[in-house]
């Protein structure tokens, strides 16, 4: 069975600062994987994906990931946090019938 | 122009009552999803429907039976509401493969008394 696991659930940076998120995941096979953002009252938008090739992922945003078969992790980073990006970012893991399995997020709090 | 649209976006009643959420997509995409958010945040798939067919239903309770009359439109029922269902559902849409990307509605805030 496929899952996703976030160890940090709260995370707080100040506004300049870099920011990575962790992500872990199990999966019998290469996996798909997602990062989504979720603003408060707002659905899922999707950040970036990762499914072959070059490990490191650009998205949107300024964000990017990497993905690390290894340690089966796929962390997020960006270099410098504004504050409109205060959220919470889900990692999850899809596969091939197209179910997606989300961790339990990771609530982003930036200070000014 | 709104990509996947729910109705409503916020929904209260009462235990017992049954209640439908409705879900529609305008991108053409071939496969529909719904999502249930706790409030804890977990979010969990509960059914997928491709071309009008369920091809993913977790263990979710026969109360909640989603209904696809096109491609475009996946709707929830949920018969004999409980306050356990309280929860944020959210459809989404995407074509059927494994790399494509699920675009999210808004979401439908259910809140049973």
């Amino acid at each position: 069975a496929q899952s996703v696991t976030q160890p940090d659930i709260h995370i707080t940076v100040s506004e300049g600062a870099s920011l990575e998120l962790r992500c872990n995941y199990s999966y019998g096979a290469t996996p798909y994987l997602f990062w989504y953002v979720q603003s408060p009252g707002q659905g899922l938008q999707l950040l970036l994906k990762y499914f072959s090739g070059d490990t490191l992922v650009q998205g949107i945003k300024g964000f990017e990931a990497e993905f690390k078969r290894s340690q089966s992790s796929f962390n997020l980073r960006k270099p410098s946090v504004h504050w409109s990006d205060a959220a919470e970012y889900f990692c999850a893991v899809g596969n091939r019938g197209n179910m997606l399995t989300f961790g339990g997020g990771t609530r982003l709090m930036v200070k000014p | 122009d709104t990509a996947v649209s729910q109705t409503p976006k916020y929904l209260v009643t009462q235990m017992g009552n049954d209640k439908s959420i409705k879900c529609e997509q305008n991108l053409g995409h071939d496969t529909m999803y719904w999502y249930k958010q706790d409030s804890k945040k977990f979010l969990k798939i509960m059914f997928s429907y491709n071309n009008k067919e369920l091809i993913i239903n977790e263990t979710v309770p026969n109360r909640f039976s989603p209904k696809s009359p096109d491609k475009a439109h996946l709707n929830l029922h949920i018969n004999s509401l409980e306050l356990g269902d309280s929860a944020v559902y959210f459809c989404a849409s995407s074509q059927y493969r494994a790399t494509d990307t699920q675009y999210f509605g808004p979401g439908t805030r259910l809140t049973v008394l």
